[in-house]
């Protein structure tokens, strides 16, 4: 049981470039997000999914693209990349039976550089 | 938007408590959670408080919530160098599917 995995851990981009980040997990939670996370702010939510074919925009959407096609996996695409860009980026997961109804299980991040 | 603020720094001596701040504007929140964060690692869930509750325990952490002064606060009692860590507050609101998060506490333990 592996939890929330993302891959890679470490990116550097240029400017204009695409990639995707990847995450998965291995709980059956139907509830996954992505958030950003920037020196001197808060996490803020990205997209989040509430079961496959269900994406929706959280707070900061622009710039990004998300797809759930099945229950584990949540890519995030950055369509071209931007410096504002440059941050943490986390995919968390939640069972949606919870009664506190939080993201409880958080991956590791993935820590974008974009030059 | 909601506005979550924290203070960004805390130092404490090995033993003592700790206590961590967190002020929020909406009121209409539903939960309240406290997470934890050591480096290179994602957020941890440490505790959480429903919105009708002003106190909750668990083992070494005292969460606190004043609804009226919109003030939430996190004890750590017998702070040991291990919960050296960013500490962040979050709130959910009513309706919303997200969490605002606030800005984040280091809490450095002095051994």
């Amino acid at each position: 049981n592996a939890g929330v995995t993302q891959t890679p851990k470490f990116q550097v981009l240029k400017t204009g470039q695409s990639m995707t980040l990847q995450c998965a997990q291995d709980m059956n939670h139907e509830y996954m997000s992505w958030y950003r996370q920037d020196p001197g702010m808060g996490l803020r939510l990205i997209h989040y999914s509430v079961g496959a074919g269900i994406t929706d925009q959280g707070e900061v959407p622009n710039g990004y693209n998300v797809s759930r096609s099945t229950t584990e996996d949540f890519p995030l695409r950055l369509l071209s990349a931007a410096p504002s860009q440059t941050s943490v980026y986390f995919c968390a997961s939640r069972a949606t039976d919870r009664g506190m109804n939080t993201e409880a299980f958080f991956g590791q991040g993935t820590r974008l550089t974009v030059v | 938007g909601e506005d979550v603020e924290q203070s960004l720094f805390l130092s404490v001596r090995e033993g003592d408590s700790s206590v961590i701040n967190c002020t929020y504007t909406d009121s209409s929140s539903t939960y309240l959670y406290w997470y934890k964060q050591e480096p290179g690692a994602g957020l941890q869930l440490l505790t959480y408080i429903f919105s009708n509750m002003d106190m909750k325990q668990d083992q070494r952490l005292t969460v606190l919530l004043n609804k009226k002064d919109k003030h939430l606060s996190l004890r750590i009692a017998d702070t040991q160098t291990g919960d050296s860590a960013i500490y962040f507050c979050a709130e959910k609101l009513t309706g919303a599917n997200n969490l605002f998060f606030g800005t984040g506490t280091r809490l450095t333990v002095i051994p």
